[in-house]
């Protein structure tokens, strides 16, 4: 089955230290992958996606992420973490043979940014 | 441009009833979809549509009824309410077709509790 795993439910780190949230997928092809956030009370947002190219993508917000073909992983990393960063993250993949844009989700990963 | 828009905010039903939650987008995105949002489960998807007319099924399509009439709009239908219904309901938008691995976009979502 096609997977997206986030290992941990929750990250913890304080203000001005590197942030990273970790990704993984077992899916089938090249997929196309996705990372979005959600603050209490909204919608998702889209924060940076990749489709080809260039391991390193960078995002809204100051966020990256990489790409690891090798580990199929996707972690989403901030150099310097502010506490307005805290929120809800996930990882996501649509699958490069999808003619739908489908999104397959990770269950989520809490951020948790203390002064 | 709204963006996604999503009414109601907030709903509680009782058991039994039935309602339709809206969703309009206005970015002349050729994809729609349905998700349910439950408390450290992750999204998963309801229903999704791929054009005007179309319609498909997602992985929790039971208890749900869709209608895609026109681009804009994609209500979901809960028929017969169920306290397991109880949940929030995002839904989201891509432009799809050769665009399939372009980030969908999210409504801020629908509060409902059935008691």
């Amino acid at each position: 089955a096609q997977s997206v795993a986030q290992p941990e439910d929750q990250v913890n780190v304080a203000e001005g230290n590197p942030l990273t949230v970790k990704c993984t997928y077992s899916v089938s092809g090249n997929p196309y992958l996705f990372w979005y956030v959600q603050y209490p009370n909204r919608g998702l947002q889209f924060l940076l996606k990749y489709i080809t190219g260039d391991n390193l993508v960078k995002g809204s917000y100051g966020f990256e992420a990489e790409f690891n073909k090798s580990q199929t992983s996707f972690h989403l990393k901030k150099p310097s973490a502010l506490v307005s960063d805290s929120a809800l993250y996930f990882c996501a993949v649509i699958l490069s043979s999808s003619n739908t844009g489908k999104l397959i989700f990770g269950q989520g990963t809490t951020l948790q940014v203390k002064p | 441009n709204a963006g996604v828009t999503q009414t109601p905010k907030f709903r509680i039903l009782k058991i039994g009833q039935s309602m339709t939650l809206q969703c309009t987008q206005d970015m002349n995105h050729n994809y729609m979809y349905w998700y349910r949002q439950d408390p450290g489960m992750g999204l998963k998807l309801i229903y999704y549509s791929v054009g005007a007319g179309i319609t498909d099924k997602g992985e929790v399509p039971n208890g749900y009824n869709v209608s895609r009439s026109t681009t804009e709009d994609f209500p979901l239908r809960l028929e017969l309410a169920a306290p397991s219904q109880t949940s929030v309901y995002f839904c989201a938008s891509s432009y799809g077709g050769h665009h399939s691995n372009q980030p969908q976009h999210f409504g801020d979502g629908t509060r409902l509790s059935i008691l």
